[in-house]
């Protein structure tokens, strides 16, 4: 089935250092892929999406780029903040299997920015 | 405001207690979602209700019982539950047109602790 995978967490950066969380996928048809962030003690909300191949989404300095020939969608920032630490899923939205288009999550990254 | 409200925010229970969750939203979404978010694991879909009827159950134990009474409510039903079942229950509503959903919208989440 539709799989999605993140690198393994956490990840631990000084202020305005770059980022790089990796997300890799597994689809039978064409998904649209997600990124979600989750602050402490909150609900997931959406970062960016993108819904087709050489999509590129972004939101708040965050970026990801759909890359079918990789199956990737990585997220990137150029110069995180203290207030960017959170969990990250990466996620992607089995639209085309059914009627229930649901999304299916990575395992969540752990960022920790330090001042 | 997430438009989706969750309560309650935290409960504790016992083994043998029957309680609810109730998630509530108010973005005229016609689809709403249960997840289960335990440490170090992917979110796991529980429960997919559309247009009020349940069209996904992903294998849950039958101590979880859900409730969609119109597409603005949902409810989880709970007995008897187990130790490992401690975790953040999340509540999501997305709005569904054929297979394709839109505007994907989490609850804050209540976080169980079953004693």
């Amino acid at each position: 089935g539709d799989s999605v995978t993140q690198m393994e967490g956490p990840v631990t950066l000084s202020e305005e250092a770059f980022l790089t969380i990796n997300c890799t996928y597994t689809a039978t048809g064409y998904p649209s892929l997600f990124w979600y962030v989750q602050y402490p003690g909150e609900g997931l909300q959406l970062l960016l999406k993108a819904t087709k191949a050489d999509d590129k989404g972004s939101n708040k300095g965050f970026e990801a780029t759909y890359r079918k020939e990789t199956t990737s969608f990585h997220l990137e920032k150029g110069s995180v903040q203290v207030s960017d630490s959170a969990v990250y899923f990466c996620a992607l939205s089995d639209d085309g299997s059914g009627n229930t288009g649901k999304l299916i999550f990575g395992q969540g990254t752990t960022l920790q920015v330090k001042p | 405001e997430t438009g989706v409200t969750q309560t309650p925010r935290h409960l504790v229970m016992g083994m043998t207690n029957k309680k609810s969750l109730k998630c509530e939203q108010h973005l005229g979404h016609n689809a709403m979602y249960w997840y289960k978010q335990s440490a170090k694991k992917p979110l796991e879909l529980m429960f997919v209700y559309s247009l009020e009827e349940r069209v996904e159950n992903n294998s849950v134990p039958s101590r979880f019982s859900p409730e969609c009474p119109n597409s603005s409510h949902l409810f989880l039903h709970l007995h008897t539950l187990q130790p490992e079942d401690s975790a953040l229950y999340l509540c999501a509503s997305s709005q569904r047109r054929g297979p394709l959903n839109y505007g994907y919208t989490f609850g804050s989440g209540t976080r169980l602790t079953v004693v």
